[in-house]
């Protein structure tokens, strides 16, 4: 099956800097590669997904790179602000199953 | 659009009785719901996928006679937590996709168990 592994486990960086979050897959056959924010006792938020099909995509601040060679996928977050910070998962399926997710990276934007 | 509600969003019982859980997409309908177990400070964990008038399909580990999983219409599913034990206390998690939705799962706002 699927495995996720997601790096680092945590972040902290300065209010308006770059912010980089890794993860890598093992499934060939997972084509759906989505990201998700997730504040203390709340649903997972998704903020941006990439497909298999597309090597990045963009949305304002948020960048997601995905390089099928290597089975590795990126979250870029720039300018960060003191709102971004909560726990990030990626995550990984074949189409809308087989979910599987890394294990969260604590982001701490300091003011 | 696409809004996933659970209820309860928090439940107390006491250890060996049952607990039931809804989930239900309001303005669409979820061919495929999924439901997740995330421990304090660790990540989602898929327990079970159902598509509407089907089996579940537990993950392994997952004891299907412990937690019950029904998708009766594509709208509901209910996941039931069987003769509950403290170490059941967990954040569970469902979410719900369409054939529209492309892959992305709708999640709804969790229900936090805690056996005692």
């Amino acid at each position: 099956g699927e495995n996720v592994e997601q790096h680092p486990s945590t972040l902290s960086v300065q209010e308006g800097d770059s912010a980089v979050i890794k993860c890598t897959y093992s499934d060939s056959a997972s084509n759906y590669f989505p990201w998700y924010k997730q504040e203390l006792g709340k649903r997972p938020q998704l903020i941006i997904d990439i497909r298999s099909n597309v090597g990045e995509k963009k949305d304002q601040r948020i960048a997601v790179t995905l390089n099928k060679t290597a089975k590795h996928f990126s979250l870029h977050i720039t300018e960060t602000q003191p709102e971004d910070s909560a726990v990030y998962f990626c995550a990984a399926s074949r189409g809308a199953y087989d979910m599987r997710f890394g294990a969260g990276t604590r982001l701490t934007v300091k003011p | 659009g696409a809004v996933v509600s659970q209820h309860p969003s928090w439940v107390i019982c006491k250890s060996g009785t049952s607990v039931k859980i809804e989930c239900r997409s309001l303005d669409f309908q979820a061919t495929t719901m999924f439901w997740y177990r995330q421990f304090p400070k660790q990540s989602l964990m898929l327990m079970a996928t159902s598509n509407e008038g089907s089996k579940a399909t537990y993950e392994q580990g997952v004891e299907k006679d412990k937690f019950l999983i029904n998708h009766a219409s594509l709208t509901l599913s209910t996941l039931t937590v069987t003769s509950a034990h403290p170490e059941d206390s967990s954040f569970y998690i469902c979410s719900a996709s369409s054939f529209a939705s492309y892959n992305e799962q709708f999640f709804g706002p969790g229900t936090r168990l805690t056996v005692l």
